[in-house]
C-alpha cells in the first residue's frame, strides 16, 4: 500500500496477556517511530528506529514494552503482562530519510481489561 | 524539558467563522514547530511547520506564525468549512533530535453547516 498499515486495528487483551502490534511502513523509508497515545492526550514518543538500529528507546515506560525491526522494514512494538494503564492508541510512523516529513498509520487501539 | 499547550476544546463553529487555536511552547534552543491534523478514521497529517523565527507556515488555508518573543505558535484560518472538523495537534521537535516530536493534547474542532 501507499501509506504506513498497522496492524490489529483494535486489540482487546486480559490484563497479564502479552500483545504483539505491527507495523509495515512505507516502503523504502529508513526511519521508523513508535508513538503512544492516551485518550484525550496527544501522542508520547516511545522509540526511534533508523533501517534495524534501535536508536532511541528512552520513551518506552517500562521494560515489559519491547520493539524490534529486524530486518529494517516491518516493526513489532511488544507488551508483556499487559497492564490497564496500557490501554492507548498506538502511532506508527515513518519516514523516508533521517529527515522530512514523517508519514503516521491510523494506530492500534489497545483496551487491558 | 520541552512541553506544549494548546487551547482545549472542543470547539463548535458554524461554516465560514473564523478559527484560532491557541498554542504555546517551552523548549530548550529553538525547536521547530508544527501543526497536525487528525480527520475522523485517518492517520495523523502534517499540516503546516516553521523551523525558524517568524516563519509562517501555511496550508490548506491555515496559517501559523512562529513567535520566539511569545514562544507561540497559534493556528488561524479566515473561514472554515465543514470538512475542517478534525482534531488538531500542536507539535515541536528539538534542533538535535529533530526525529522526537512533543505534542499538545489536541483540540478537537468541529464545523457545522
Amino acid at each position: 500500500g501507499a501509506g504506513v498499515s498497522q496492524s490489529p486495528r483494535y486489540k482487546v487483551a486480559k490484563r497479564g496477556q502479552d500483545v504483539a502490534l505491527r507495523c509495515d511502513p512505507i516502503s523504502g523509508h529508513v526511519s521508523l517511530f513508535w508513538y503512544q497515545q492516551a485518550l484525550g492526550q496527544g501522542p508520547e514518543f516511545l522509540t526511534y528506529f533508523q533501517n534495524e538500529a534501535q536508536l532511541d528507546k528512552s520513551g518506552l515506560p517500562s521494560d515489559r514494552f519491547f520493539a524490534e525491526r529486524p530486518e529494517g522494514s516491518v516493526s513489532t512494538l511488544k507488551i508483556q503482562r499487559t497492564q490497564q494503564e496500557d490501554s492507548a492508541v498506538y502511532l506508527c510512523a515513518s519516514r523516508a530519510g533521517t529527515s522530512g516529513r514523517e508519514f503516521f498509520g491510523s494506530g492500534t487501539q489497545l483496551s487491558v481489561l | 524539558g520541552n512541553s506544549v499547550t494548546q487551547m482545549e476544546g472542543p470547539v463548535t463553529l458554524s461554516e465560514e467563522a473564523f478559527l484560532t487555536i491557541n498554542c504555546t511552547y517551552t523548549a530548550t534552543g529553538y525547536p521547530s514547530l508544527f501543526w497536525y491534523v487528525q480527520y475522523p478514521g485517518e492517520g495523523l497529517q502534517l499540516l503546516l511547520k516553521a523551523t525558524k523565527a517568524d516563519d509562517k507556515g501555511s496550508n490548506k488555508g491555515f496559517e501559523a506564525t512562529y513567535r520566539k518573543e511569545t514562544t507561540s505558535f497559534h493556528l488561524e484560518k479566515g473561514s472554515v468549512q465543514v470538512s475542517d472538523s478534525a482534531v488538531y495537534f500542536c507539535a515541536l521537535s528539538e534542533v538535535t533530535n529533530d526525529y522526537k516530536l512533543s505534542f499538545g493534547a489536541g483540540t478537537t474542532v468541529t464545523v457545522r453547516a
